[in-house]
């Protein structure tokens, strides 16, 4: 079964940092691209990142430009994300997901949740 | 990078059609045929429906179809069932990333 297990979100204040991870399995993950997209509560989808499958073509949304930075370990069939200098507005539910040559993203971790608050 | 124009709700009976229409420009949905749907249930993650505009992966039920014209996209659920209930999103390659849609909430009367 191909699946996505992201770790790491929790509590933060603004200005702080944190890093979430993806771990896959079910699928030989060094053969795809990979996306962060988070989602505030209530509200719609967003794309974060993109990163291709051996970590040298990388993309980012232009609101998290210079303070996130995706990264992946192939060996360790992993995913990451670095968030730095966390603002009010990167409150949201986190999801890894694997992506396509065409533009899919399928399947989708269950995500994680990121508070930016003091 | 701005959001792909969606209608906030739609709805129909059981047995019914719903179409959803996804707007984006002709540096997005209009260049692209990089289109994908999603749907997603409350408290859930969401689940690929469409890709490359029309094509299913297996396991999604052919009562979903997508079509594009021009800078809009849409997506048609035929013959809706009570689990059609759901959100759903768009989705375009946008060049050097990727754009979503504002959503739409699907009701089943």
């Amino acid at each position: 079964e191909v699946q996505l297990v992201e770790s790491g979100g929790g509590l933060v204040q603004p200005g702080g940092s944190l890093r979430l991870s993806c771990t896959a399995s079910g699928f030989t993950f060094s053969n795809y691209w990979m996306h962060w997209v988070r989602q505030a509560p209530g509200k719609g989808l967003v794309w974060v990142s993109r990163i291709n499958s051996d970590g040298f073509s990388i993309s980012y949304a232009d609101s998290v430009k210079g303070r996130f930075t995706i990264s992946r370990d192939n060996a360790k069939n992993t995913l990451y994300v670095q968030m730095n200098s966390l603002r009010a507005e990167d409150t949201a539910v986190y999801y890894c997901t694997r992506g396509g040559a065409s533009g899919w993203f399928d399947p989708w971790g269950q995500g994680t949740l990121v508070t930016v608050s003091s | 990078q701005s959001a792909l124009t969606q209608p906030p709700s739609a709805s129909g009976s059981p047995g019914q059609s719903v179409t959803i229409s996804c707007t984006g420009t002709s540096s997005d949905v209009g260049r692209y045929n990089y289109v994908s749907w999603y749907q997603q249930h409350p408290g859930k993650a969401p689940k690929l429906m469409i890709y490359e505009v029309s094509k299913r992966p297996s396991g999604v039920p052919d009562r979903f179809s997508g079509s594009k014209s021009g800078n809009t996209a849409s997506l048609t659920v035929s013959g809706l069932q009570a689990e059609d209930e759901a959100d759903y999103y768009c989705s375009s390659y946008a060049g050097s990333g990727f754009v979503f849609g504002t959503g739409t909430k699907v009701t089943v009367l």
